[in-house]
Protein backbone atom coordinates (compact mmCIF):
# COMPACT_ATOMS: atom_id res chain seq x y z
CA UNK A 1 0.00 0.00 0.00
CA UNK A 2 1.86 3.06 -1.47
CA UNK A 3 0.66 5.90 0.96
CA UNK A 4 3.14 8.20 -0.33
CA UNK A 5 2.88 8.54 -4.82
CA UNK A 6 5.42 10.15 -7.27
CA UNK A 7 4.49 9.22 -10.53
CA UNK A 8 6.74 10.58 -12.51
CA UNK A 9 9.77 8.39 -12.15
CA UNK A 10 11.57 11.12 -14.66
CA UNK A 11 11.31 14.89 -16.01
CA UNK A 12 13.49 16.53 -17.94
CA UNK A 13 13.93 20.33 -17.82
CA UNK A 14 16.00 22.89 -19.85
CA UNK A 15 18.55 25.09 -17.73
CA UNK A 16 16.67 28.54 -16.92
CA UNK A 17 13.29 27.04 -16.79
CA UNK A 18 10.72 25.85 -14.31
CA UNK A 19 11.00 22.27 -13.21
CA UNK A 20 7.59 21.08 -11.60
CA UNK A 21 7.80 17.70 -9.68
CA UNK A 22 4.41 15.92 -8.01
CA UNK A 23 3.60 14.06 -5.32
CA UNK A 24 0.24 12.55 -4.28
CA UNK A 25 -0.56 11.00 -1.10
CA UNK A 26 -3.73 8.94 0.65
CA UNK A 27 -3.16 9.31 4.31
CA UNK A 28 -5.22 12.16 5.42
CA UNK A 29 -3.82 12.29 8.64
CA UNK A 30 -0.38 13.12 7.29
CA UNK A 31 0.69 16.35 8.61
CA UNK A 32 3.96 17.52 7.22
CA UNK A 33 5.39 16.49 4.28
CA UNK A 34 8.81 17.16 2.93
CA UNK A 35 11.05 17.19 0.12
CA UNK A 36 14.73 15.68 -0.03
CA UNK A 37 16.96 15.59 -2.72
CA UNK A 38 19.83 12.38 -3.60
CA UNK A 39 22.48 11.81 -5.56
CA UNK A 40 24.22 9.49 -6.50
CA UNK A 41 26.02 7.38 -3.75
CA UNK A 42 25.14 10.22 -1.26
CA UNK A 43 22.45 9.88 1.18
CA UNK A 44 18.92 12.15 0.86
CA UNK A 45 19.80 15.68 1.89
CA UNK A 46 16.60 18.06 3.00
CA UNK A 47 15.27 20.27 0.96
CA UNK A 48 12.20 22.07 1.65
CA UNK A 49 9.15 21.03 3.89
CA UNK A 50 5.34 22.16 4.74
CA UNK A 51 2.93 21.88 7.59
CA UNK A 52 -0.54 20.89 6.55
CA UNK A 53 -1.51 24.32 8.25
CA UNK A 54 0.42 26.56 5.46
CA UNK A 55 -0.78 25.57 1.79
CA UNK A 56 2.73 27.16 0.19
CA UNK A 57 6.02 27.32 1.68
CA UNK A 58 9.11 29.00 -0.33
CA UNK A 59 12.91 29.01 0.16
CA UNK A 60 14.78 30.80 -2.66
CA UNK A 61 14.40 28.93 -5.63
CA UNK A 62 12.47 25.98 -4.29
CA UNK A 63 8.73 26.48 -3.13
CA UNK A 64 6.32 24.01 -2.24
CA UNK A 65 2.73 24.09 -2.54
CA UNK A 66 0.24 21.68 -0.70
CA UNK A 67 -3.44 21.02 -1.68
CA UNK A 68 -5.08 18.89 0.97
CA UNK A 69 -8.40 18.59 -0.92
CA UNK A 70 -6.85 16.97 -3.53
CA UNK A 71 -3.83 15.01 -1.49
CA UNK A 72 -1.55 16.71 -3.88
CA UNK A 73 2.14 18.83 -3.22
CA UNK A 74 4.56 19.40 -5.71
CA UNK A 75 7.82 21.44 -5.78
CA UNK A 76 8.87 24.18 -7.76
CA UNK A 77 12.41 25.35 -9.07
CA UNK A 78 12.69 28.02 -10.76
CA UNK A 79 15.04 29.00 -12.64
CA UNK A 80 16.34 24.98 -12.87
CA UNK A 81 19.98 24.93 -12.96
CA UNK A 82 22.39 21.60 -13.91
CA UNK A 83 23.17 21.00 -10.17
CA UNK A 84 19.87 20.80 -9.65
CA UNK A 85 19.56 17.23 -11.36
CA UNK A 86 19.35 14.23 -8.93
CA UNK A 87 16.41 12.05 -8.31
CA UNK A 88 13.51 14.27 -5.58
CA UNK A 89 11.60 12.39 -2.72
CA UNK A 90 8.66 13.98 -1.24
CA UNK A 91 8.02 12.32 2.21
CA UNK A 92 5.07 12.77 4.78
CA UNK A 93 4.89 12.28 8.42
CA UNK A 94 2.28 12.19 11.16
CA UNK A 95 2.10 13.94 14.58
CA UNK A 96 2.50 11.15 17.50
CA UNK A 97 4.42 8.99 15.05
CA UNK A 98 8.04 10.40 16.13
CA UNK A 99 10.07 11.56 13.61
CA UNK A 100 9.10 8.31 10.96
CA UNK A 101 8.96 9.33 7.32
CA UNK A 102 7.06 7.53 4.61
CA UNK A 103 8.77 8.34 1.26
CA UNK A 104 7.32 8.72 -2.25
CA UNK A 105 9.25 6.60 -4.78
CA UNK A 106 11.48 9.68 -6.33
CA UNK A 107 11.04 11.36 -9.20
CA UNK A 108 14.40 11.64 -11.01
CA UNK A 109 15.04 15.75 -12.61
CA UNK A 110 17.62 16.21 -14.82
CA UNK A 111 18.45 20.18 -16.49
CA UNK A 112 20.18 20.38 -19.52
CA UNK A 113 22.47 23.10 -20.17
CA UNK B 1 31.22 18.77 11.40
CA UNK B 2 30.94 14.96 10.52
CA UNK B 3 27.87 13.70 8.82
CA UNK B 4 26.30 10.65 9.47
CA UNK B 5 28.95 7.89 8.65
CA UNK B 6 27.78 4.03 7.92
CA UNK B 7 30.06 1.21 7.65
CA UNK B 8 30.71 -0.22 5.70
CA UNK B 9 30.19 1.27 2.33
CA UNK B 10 29.53 -2.29 0.64
CA UNK B 11 28.67 -5.64 1.74
CA UNK B 12 28.53 -8.81 -0.35
CA UNK B 13 27.51 -11.97 1.10
CA UNK B 14 26.09 -15.27 0.40
CA UNK B 15 22.22 -16.35 1.45
CA UNK B 16 22.09 -17.55 4.96
CA UNK B 17 24.85 -15.54 6.43
CA UNK B 18 24.79 -13.12 9.06
CA UNK B 19 25.71 -8.86 8.51
CA UNK B 20 26.25 -6.62 10.56
CA UNK B 21 25.76 -2.62 9.28
CA UNK B 22 27.08 0.17 11.37
CA UNK B 23 25.46 3.65 11.63
CA UNK B 24 27.58 6.82 13.29
CA UNK B 25 25.53 9.58 14.20
CA UNK B 26 26.05 13.41 14.38
CA UNK B 27 27.79 14.00 17.38
CA UNK B 28 24.92 15.03 20.09
CA UNK B 29 22.25 14.03 17.91
CA UNK B 30 19.52 12.24 20.46
CA UNK B 31 17.55 10.47 17.63
CA UNK B 32 18.57 7.79 14.89
CA UNK B 33 16.78 6.46 12.26
CA UNK B 34 17.46 2.98 9.93
CA UNK B 35 15.49 2.66 6.30
CA UNK B 36 15.78 0.55 3.19
CA UNK B 37 15.98 1.30 0.12
CA UNK B 38 15.31 -1.03 -2.64
CA UNK B 39 16.20 -0.03 -6.64
CA UNK B 40 13.71 1.82 -7.99
CA UNK B 41 11.91 2.72 -4.37
CA UNK B 42 12.09 5.60 -1.78
CA UNK B 43 13.12 4.63 1.43
CA UNK B 44 11.56 2.39 3.82
CA UNK B 45 11.23 3.01 7.37
CA UNK B 46 12.76 -0.02 9.85
CA UNK B 47 13.41 1.84 13.24
CA UNK B 48 13.36 4.37 15.10
CA UNK B 49 15.51 5.00 18.62
CA UNK B 50 15.73 7.94 20.91
CA UNK B 51 18.65 7.77 22.77
CA UNK B 52 19.11 4.11 23.71
CA UNK B 53 15.58 2.96 23.43
CA UNK B 54 13.59 1.50 19.52
CA UNK B 55 10.84 3.81 19.87
CA UNK B 56 9.48 2.22 17.15
CA UNK B 57 10.65 -1.01 15.34
CA UNK B 58 7.01 -1.45 13.27
CA UNK B 59 9.10 -1.09 9.64
CA UNK B 60 11.43 -4.18 11.38
CA UNK B 61 10.20 -6.94 8.25
CA UNK B 62 10.39 -10.03 10.57
CA UNK B 63 12.94 -11.35 13.58
CA UNK B 64 15.91 -11.84 11.28
CA UNK B 65 16.37 -8.23 11.40
CA UNK B 66 17.05 -6.16 14.82
CA UNK B 67 18.82 -2.73 15.33
CA UNK B 68 20.68 -1.86 18.98
CA UNK B 69 21.80 1.37 19.91
CA UNK B 70 23.56 0.69 23.31
CA UNK B 71 24.52 3.66 24.82
CA UNK B 72 22.84 6.20 22.79
CA UNK B 73 24.99 7.01 19.82
CA UNK B 74 26.71 4.47 17.53
CA UNK B 75 23.82 2.06 16.24
CA UNK B 76 24.26 -1.74 14.47
CA UNK B 77 21.71 -3.05 12.36
CA UNK B 78 21.65 -7.17 12.31
CA UNK B 79 20.33 -9.38 10.18
CA UNK B 80 20.02 -12.87 10.52
CA UNK B 81 20.20 -15.81 7.66
CA UNK B 82 19.94 -13.59 5.33
CA UNK B 83 18.23 -14.22 2.09
CA UNK B 84 18.58 -12.50 -1.59
CA UNK B 85 15.14 -10.31 -1.23
CA UNK B 86 17.19 -8.21 2.05
CA UNK B 87 19.68 -7.40 -0.75
CA UNK B 88 19.21 -3.58 -0.40
CA UNK B 89 20.67 -0.11 0.39
CA UNK B 90 20.57 0.56 4.25
CA UNK B 91 20.32 4.01 5.50
CA UNK B 92 20.81 5.99 8.69
CA UNK B 93 19.90 9.17 9.61
CA UNK B 94 20.29 10.99 12.57
CA UNK B 95 18.39 14.29 13.94
CA UNK B 96 18.99 16.57 17.08
CA UNK B 97 15.87 16.21 19.05
CA UNK B 98 13.39 13.25 17.57
CA UNK B 99 10.08 12.98 19.55
CA UNK B 100 8.23 14.28 16.70
CA UNK B 101 9.47 17.27 16.76
CA UNK B 102 8.32 18.64 13.07
CA UNK B 103 11.70 21.19 12.78
CA UNK B 104 14.09 18.75 13.35
CA UNK B 105 15.70 17.59 9.77
CA UNK B 106 16.77 13.97 9.48
CA UNK B 107 20.49 13.65 7.73
CA UNK B 108 21.47 11.14 6.09
CA UNK B 109 24.53 8.99 5.78
CA UNK B 110 25.54 7.49 2.12
CA UNK B 111 24.14 4.07 2.88
CA UNK B 112 25.27 0.27 2.88
CA UNK B 113 24.79 -1.24 -0.15
CA UNK B 114 23.67 -4.88 0.67
CA UNK B 115 24.02 -7.33 -1.78
CA UNK B 116 23.20 -11.11 -0.97
CA UNK B 117 23.93 -13.66 -3.74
Amino acid sequence: DQQVKQNSPSLSVQEGRISILNCDYTNSMFDYFLWYKKYPAEGPTFLISISSIKDKNEDGRFTVFLNKSAKHLSLHIVPSQPGDSAVYFCAASFYNQGGKLIFGQGTELSVKP
Amino acid sequence: GAGVSQTPSNKVTEKGKYVELRCDPISGHTALYWYRQSLGQGPEFLIYFQGTGAADDSGLPNDRFFAVRPEGSVSTLKIQRTERGDSAVYLCASSLVGQGVRTDTQYFGPGTRLTVL
